[in-house]
């Protein structure tokens, strides 16, 4: 069975950083593509990252290019965010979320997401 | 620029079929579209895939009471035989090179 399981979650200030984790099961994890997504409270789903099952590919939404990066681990099946120069509007639930081996733009499980609160 | 249009909200009574659209921008007619369900409280769920040509391909254990088509610039979500459990918010989400769009959701109310 697919398992996506978020943590690192948490309240921080503006301007400050936090480093979200995704642990992947069921799965051959170094062989799929993986995303961040995000959802703020009473919102819509936004895509926030890309990444190739090898690293070599990755994307971001313009919202976080220059401050968030993604990053894998293949080894310990686990997916990284790294989250800096943190603002109100990043407030949201985190989601990872698997890339199907057919068809690289959508997403086939998602997690269950963690909660980042950024505020004073 | 791409774009996908969604109503915000569509009702069906239980046991009947409600069919949602999705419009992909001017231009962008021949993309495939995801269509993913969020119920109330929990992480999204894939649902399915739907192409120009209306080929649609569902997504693991994804009832047969879920289906897609397509008809120009529009994409579409049946769902038959509503049940309880149906009341969600529904997104379809498309993609280009270095971008995954989502359109704003439809709530179904059974």
């Amino acid at each position: 069975e697919v398992q996506l399981v978020e943590s690192g979650g948490g309240l921080v200030q503006p301007g400050g950083s936090l480093r979200l984790s995704c642990a992947a099961s069921g799965f051959s994890f170094s062989r799929y593509s993986m995303n961040w997504l995000r959802q703020a409270p009473g919102k819509g789903l936004e895509w926030v990252s890309y990444i190739s099952g090898s690293s070599t590919t990755i994307y971001y939404a313009d919202s976080v290019k220059g401050r968030f990066t993604v990053s894998r681990d293949n080894a310990k099946n686990s997916l990284y965010l790294q989250m800096n120069s943190l603002r109100d509007e990043d407030t949201a639930v985190y989601y990872c979320a698997r890339v199907p081996v057919e068809e690289l733009g959508t997403f086939d499980y998602w997690g269950q997401g963690t909660l980042v609160t950024v505020s004073s | 620029q791409l774009v996908l249009t969604q109503s915000p909200s569509a009702s069906a009574s239980l046991g009947a079929s409600v069919k949602l659209t999705c419009t992909l921008s001017s231009g962008h007619s021949s993309y495939a579209i995801a269509w993913h369900q969020q119920q109330p409280e929990k992480g999204p769920r894939y649902l399915l895939r739907v192409n120009s040509n209306g080929r649609h391909s569902k997504g693991d254990g994804i009832p047969d009471r879920f289906s897609g088509s397509s008809s120009g610039a529009e994409r579409y979500l049946t769902i038959s035989s509503l049940q309880s459990e149906d009341e969600a918010d529904y997104y379809c989400q498309t993609w280009a090179t270095g971008i995954r769009v989502f359109g704003t959701g439809t709530k179904v109310t059974v």
